[in-house]
């Protein structure tokens, strides 16, 4: 079955260091992978997305993620964190090229970020 | 509107009362999805509409759940008889076209709380 997992529930940096985020998936075939940020009240803001081709990839804010296919990992990164990050964070598996449209998201990593 | 409008943005439902919530998608977006999430977790899917079928209703929790979109545009996510275990935050999201690698904007959600 597909799932998601995120093995961290929260994580505290301080500002100026650097992050990452763990996310692990399992699914059968190559999937469509994203992060998602989220502020507390607020839906849902796209992060990044991984479909094909380079494994690192940019999005917005400053973010960065691997798709590591022999590790099933997209983590996420940023190398300096801002007290504006502070927020949840959740990492979700597309159903891919297989059909379907089901996104799977994990539980997600509350970022703390101190001074 | 420039994004995606969910109201109310807060229920209180006495148990056994049926609600609605609505979901204004962005103009012309085809697909629209629903999700649930609970405290903590990360969102589960609902179900999904490609302008006004209703393609996949696999994540609706019981036959209280009923979601439509008539007209393909505005949807409506319905819960007949609500139970304490229905109390989540109900996220709506839409993307332009029916691919599945097509960002998805979200909504701030509806949280309903079952008293």
């Amino acid at each position: 079955a597909q799932s998601v997992t995120q093995p961290d529930i929260h994580i505290t940096v301080s500002e100026g260091a650097s992050l990452e985020l763990r996310c692990n998936y399992s699914y059968g075939a190559t999937p469509y992978l994203f992060w998602y940020v989220q502020s507390p009240g607020q839906g849902l803001q796209l992060l990044l997305k991984y479909f094909s081709g380079d494994t690192l990839v940019q999005g917005i804010k400053g973010f960065e993620a691997e798709f590591k296919r022999s590790q099933s990992s997209f983590n996420l990164r940023k190398p300096s964190v801002h007290w504006s990050d502070a927020a949840e964070y959740f990492c979700a598996v597309g159903p891919g090229n297989t059909g379907g449209f089901k996104t799977i998201f994990g539980a997600g990593t509350r970022l703390f970020v101190k001074a | 509107g420039a994004g995606v409008s969910q109201s109310p943005r807060y229920k209180v439902a006495k148990r056994g009362q049926d609600v609605a919530l609505r979901c204004d998608p962005i103009s012309g977006h085809v697909s629209l999805f629903w999700y649930q999430q609970a405290l903590g977790q990360g969102p589960e899917f609902l179900t999904y509409f490609q302008n006004e079928a209703q393609l996949d209703k696999s994540g609706l929790p019981s036959d209280r759940f009923f979601a439509e979109r008539p007209e393909g545009s505005v949807s409506t996510l319905k819960i007949q008889r609500t139970q304490q275990e229905d109390s989540a935050v109900y996220l709506c999201a839409s993307s332009l076209v029916g691919q599945r690698n097509t960002e998805a904007f979200f909504g701030q959600g509806t949280r309903l709380t079952v008293v």
